[in-house]
Parts: C-alpha cells; structure tokens; sequence
C-alpha cells in the first residue's frame, strides 16, 4: 500500500516563506505523478491550487508555487497571508486511474 | 460553470450499504470533458479517493477499496452514483463528489460541498 507522506504541520509568520512537502514512502516523486496540491479550510470542500507539478489553478495567486525538490514535491508559499491558514493536502498520480492522497499539512500563520 | 452536489442517507448501519448520489449542473455529464470521482474525509484526517468514472464507461477504483466499491453513472439524470457494501465505523467520513478535468491529469476542479455519512446501529 502506497504512502503518500506530508508534514504533520507547520508555522509560518505573516509575510514569510514555506515549502511543504510531499514524499512517497517508497521511491521519488517526479513530474510522471502529476502532483497537485489543494488547501482546504475547516467545513469546506477543498480548493485547488496547483496540477501537474507547476501549473496555478485558475484565480490562484502566484504567492503559491508547485515544484519538484529532490525527491519530492513541493508547495511553497511566499509572502504567508492570515487566511493561508488551512489544512493542504497532496495528491499524486499513480498510472492506471489509480489517485493517492497525501496525509496532509496543516499550516499556522502566526 | 460546473456545479456538483451530494445526495444520500446521513446514517448508515454497520454491514449494510452506503449509496450517495452526485447531481451535476453546469454541463453534461456524458460531455466526455470530466472524469466524475468520489473522495472521501474521515473526521480529522486527510482525503481518500475512492474512485472515478467516465462517461464512456472506464471506471477506476481505489485498490483497496476495490472489492466493496461500485461507481455508476445515469446520463439521463445526469448523475453519477457510489455504492459502498459492507460499511463499518472505519467508513464513517464526509464524502466529496468531484470533477476531474479530462484534459489534465490531477485537476479536480469542481466539488460538491460534501455530505456527512456516519455508521451506527
């Protein structure tokens, strides 16, 4: 069974610079994943920020990045806002119609 | 634009089915532009998907949900269904309909707000 890691969590002050992360527990990711990243607040369905590895969802400001870093793929936020807050989760493509979430990272501003 | 919303029993018994319907507007469900997937949040954690469908009939699952999971599409009524047998407290979660553009690996870009299924007797 495929593993999809993310950090538990993580704190960023308002104006700074995050990257989170997203592993597998066995092997690298690479673009051939097809990572997405999505952020999703409390009560509410989750919003899509990035797909396949780089490209913004439409509205999506270009604070938000999607890259691959070493064996992972990365999300990173620059300039953290007050309402970044949120719990993102990854997911990767693993061939066949088969999806993966990641465990998901939930993010304080503070 | 594309709008997905959940229907079904809020309360399940142990053993029996789970059966959830997702009804879209905003374009036709047998367009061939979405993929039609179910995902699915236990209270607390992180997104499981479940499986998607297409409207030419391919229809992925989850491996290890595989046995119990069967995903139905209904062109008329342009919905698609889940039916998840044998359910036990561990399948407690929101469930997530959403649409996955066809055109683009990994972008689920239309979601239904989610609808609360809990498994008790």
């Amino acid at each position: 069974q495929t593993v999809v890691t993310q950090e538990p969590s993580f704190s960023v002050s308002p104006g700074g610079t995050i990257t989170l992360t997203c592993g597998l527990s066995s092997g690298s990711v690479s673009t051939a994943y097809y990572p997405g990243w999505y952020q999703q607040t409390p009560g509410q369905p989750p919003r899509t920020l990035i797909y396949n590895t780089n490209s913004r969802s439409s509205g999506v400001p270009d604070r938000f990045s999607g890259s691959i870093l070493g064996n992972k793929a990365a999300l990173t936020i620059t300039g953290a806002q007050a309402d970044d807050e949120s719990d993102y989760h990854c997911v990767l493509y693993m061939g066949g119609g088969v999806y993966v979430f990641g465990t998901g990272t939930k993010v304080t501003v503070l | 634009q594309v709008q997905l919303q959940e229907s079904g029993p809020g309360l399940v018994k142990p053993s029996q089915t789970l059966s959830l319907t997702c009804t879209v507007s905003g374009v036709s469900i047998s367009s061939g532009s979405y993929f039609w997937n179910w995902i699915r949040q236990p209270a607390g954690k992180g997104l499981e998907w479940i499986g998607r469908i297409y409207s030419s009939g391919r229809i992925d699952y989850n491996p290890s949900l595989k046995s119990r999971v069967t995903i139905s599409i209904d062109t008329s009524k342009n919905q698609f269904s889940l039916n998840l047998r044998s359910v036990t407290a561990t399948d407690a979660a929101v469930f997530y309909c959403a649409g996955e553009v066809a055109a683009f690996t990994g972008l689920f870009d239309s979601w239904g707000q989610g609808t609360l299924v809990t498994v008790s007797s």
